[in-house]
């Protein structure tokens, strides 16, 4: 069973702070990583995909990188904002199908 | 405006009558796919298409059926639902060709069973 681990499950910031939050995948046989930002209430919107080891993407104030050896995702915000609220999800396909398992996210509380 | 569109958004019915959810899409995408999310579970795939007549089975496909008949339209079939389907639904499409591509999403359908 493959499993894609989040962590923390919530986090709760305030204004203005920087964040990170892990995703932990199986290290071998990698294809991809996905990140997914989900407001309440909207449809997950793709941030990343990220497809090689050291891999580092940049969004605006999120950015994000990857360790395939070792089988994790970081993501960062910096300055955190009220808008920046939402659960973020990673996803990681499952062998060469086109099957996607996602973690269970985690759901970030930017209180002004 | 490209999207995927799902109907309805909201819906509750009753133990046993069937239904189906809509959905759309007008990017060309050859692959569609369905996810439920249910709280502190994530999104689990229920079914997906990479093509049209080429369906597969996702990790919960249990209770659910699928068609796809043209590109664009991906319908989610439940024959006989049970409260245990009670969930938020999300279709979503993207292209083929490898692991690098980002998925689109729908809006989601609430589903209650009662």
């Amino acid at each position: 069973i493959l499993n894609v681990e989040q962590s923390p499950q919530s986090l709760h910031v305030q204004e203005g702070d920087s964040t990170n939050f892990t995703c932990s995948f199986p290290s071998s046989n990698f294809y991809a990583l996905h990140w997914y930002r989900w407001e309440t209430a909207k449809s997950p919107e793709a941030l990343f995909v990220m497809t090689l080891n050291g891999d580092e993407k940049k969004k605006g104030r999120i950015s994000a990188t990857l360790n395939t050896k070792e089988g994790y995702s970081y993501l960062y915000i910096k300055g955190s904002q009220p808008e920046d609220s939402a659960t973020y999800l990673c996803a990681f396909p499952m062998d060469s199908s086109y099957k996607l398992i996602f973690g269970s996210g985690t759901r970030l509380l930017v209180r002004p | 405006e490209a999207q995927v569109t799902q109907n309805p958004r909201y819906l509750i019915t009753v133990t046993g009558k069937k239904l189906t959810v809509t959905c759309s899409q007008n990017m060309n995408h050859e692959y569609m796919s369905w996810y439920r999310q249910d709280p502190g579970l994530g999104l689990r795939q229920i079914y997906y298409s990479m093509n049209v007549e080429v369906t597969d089975k996702g990790d919960v496909p249990e209770g659910y059926k699928v068609s796809r008949k043209e590109k664009r339209n991906f319908p989610l079939i439940l024959e006989s639902p049970s409260p245990n389907q009670t969930s938020l639904y999300f279709c979503a499409s993207r292209p083929l060709g490898g692991n690098s591509y980002e998925q689109y999403f729908g809006p989601g359908t609430r589903l209650t069973v009662t």
